[in-house]
């Protein structure tokens, strides 16, 4: 049971570079989250989805897009990367409504230079 | 719109010692309040969830508390020990938003 991973781990980026970073699941949880954590910012919502096929625009959407095709796994694209795009990323799941418990990814650090 | 803030920023205490970290929220009308730990380059573990219709959670050393009325959470660890060198964050739950985080509170636990 792996919970909730994240690929990949690390990655260095050139601006105006695209690339998608996939969350994958195996809570059958309904509710997945990205989030972006920068220091002295806190952890930002950038996108979410409260089921396969949907998705909602969190606090920080512009310049990333998402897509939840499958229930297990939420993708979050970079279409032009710029460095003020550079940041941890987090995912995060919780099983299906507002009493539930959230769960997060181990983050992936991305630099964009 | 839920606001969520941690004080102090960052804390530190002799190992042994209890400790309190405070977390208030501007809107009362939460459904939960989770606590989580982060350790440096990791993500967020999740400590203890506390639903608006309980006043405390307990987990080992720790113990959380909810007070709706006067927007606050407290969380509580006794004997503190090196190995609880972390930051600490709450998130507030209300409404049909996600979560809304604080900032954290960075704990050094000194040997």
């Amino acid at each position: 049971n792996a919970g909730v991973t994240q690929t990949p781990k690390f990655r260095v980026l050139k601006t105006g570079q695209s690339m998608t970073l996939l969350c994958a699941q195996d809570m059958n949880h309904e509710y997945m989250y990205w989030y972006r954590q920068d220091p002295g910012m806190g952890l930002r919502l950038i996108h979410y989805s409260v089921g396969e096929g949907t998705t909602a625009k969190g606090e920080v959407p512009d310049g990333y897009n998402v897509s939840r095709l499958k229930k297990q796994n939420f993708l979050l694209g970079l279409e032009s990367a710029a460095p003020s795009q550079t940041s941890v990323y987090f995912c995060a799941t919780k099983r299906s409504n507002q009493y539930n418990e959230q769960f997060f990814g181990p983050g992936t650090r991305l630099t964009v230079l | 719109k839920q606001e969520v803030t941690q004080i102090p920023a960052a804390l530190s205490v002799p190992e042994g010692e209890n400790l309190v970290l405070n977390c208030s929220f501007t809107d009362s009308a939460i459904y939960n309040l989770q606590w989580f730990r982060q350790d440096p380059g990791k993500g967020l573990t999740s400590l203890l969830l506390i639903q608006s219709s309980q006043r405390e959670q307990t987990s080992g050393r720790l113990n959380a508390s909810l007070d709706k009325s006067s927007g606050r959470s407290t969380l509580y660890i006794a004997a503190s020990q090196p190995g609880d060198s972390a930051t600490y964050l709450c998130a507030a739950h209300s409404g049909n938003t996600p979560l809304v985080f604080g900032k954290g509170t960075r704990l050094s636990v000194i040997a």
